[in-house]
């Protein structure tokens, strides 16, 4: 069983420009979320994708946009990049949106906006 | 909405027992997660309690008093590994996305 895997490991970005990351799902699951975690903080959600359609979003900017594909994999696009986006970015895949539905994060993309 | 507290900082000796605080605030009540997560790692599922009470899995153990708004991890025989934030979160209504707290950094000492 492949765990969640996402990429880039790191990512080094200037302000104003765009980036995508990117996360595969563990297999057998079809609900990735999305979590944006600043230093020192605990993960903030962004969206959830639930079999490729948006099924939840947090308090983040319409620059924070998402896809899903067919296979569950997803990605997150930030556009108009800023100081304060400098963050690890978490993914989480699960079977379903039920909060009992355990969540398994993969290991993160750590983005610095200069 | 929801909101969750839980202390900055902690520090425990190596082979003592700490036990990290969690009182969180919801509109509904869809059971309460801790996390733990090692510094640049993603966190790792530690429990999940639905129902009042103490949970126990090994070394680790979570309560929960839902009259509350409380919960507890209770870690024993702590080990230099255990050094680690302790992410309590709860979900958005019954949703799997999670609300967490900042966490709480536990520094294990000999």
């Amino acid at each position: 069983e492949t765990g969640v895997t996402q990429s880039p490991t790191h990512l080094i970005k200037t302000r104003g420009q765009q980036v995508t990351l990117r996360c595969s799902s563990q297999s057998g699951h079809n609900t990735v979320s999305w979590y944006q975690q600043a230093l020192g903080q605990g993960p903030q959600f962004i969206f959830q994708y639930y079999r490729e359609e948006e099924n939840g979003r947090g308090n983040f900017p319409p620059r924070f946009s998402g896809l899903q594909f067919p296979n569950y994999s997803s990605e997150l696009n930030v556009n108009a990049l800023e100081l304060d986006d400098s963050a690890l970015y978490l993914c989480a895949s699960s079977s379903g949106t039920s909060s009992y539905n355990e969540q398994f994060f993969g290991p993160g993309t750590r983005l610095t906006v200069l | 909405g929801q909101n969750i507290d839980q202390p900055t900082e902690m520090t425990a000796t190596e082979g003592a027992i700490v036990q990290i605080n969690c009182t969180y605030q919801t509109s509904g009540f869809n059971g309460l997660f801790w996390y733990q997560q090692h510094a640049g790692e993603a966190p790792t599922f530690l429990s999940y309690n639905v129902l009042d009470g103490l949970e126990e899995k090994g070394r680790f153990s979570s309560f929960l008093s839902r009259s509350k708004g409380y919960s507890y991890l209770l870690l024993k025989e702590l080990q230099m590994k255990d050094s680690a934030s302790y992410l309590c979160a709860v979900p958005y209504s019954g949703n799997t996305p999670l609300v967490f707290g900042k966490g709480t950094r536990l520094s294990v000492i000999a």
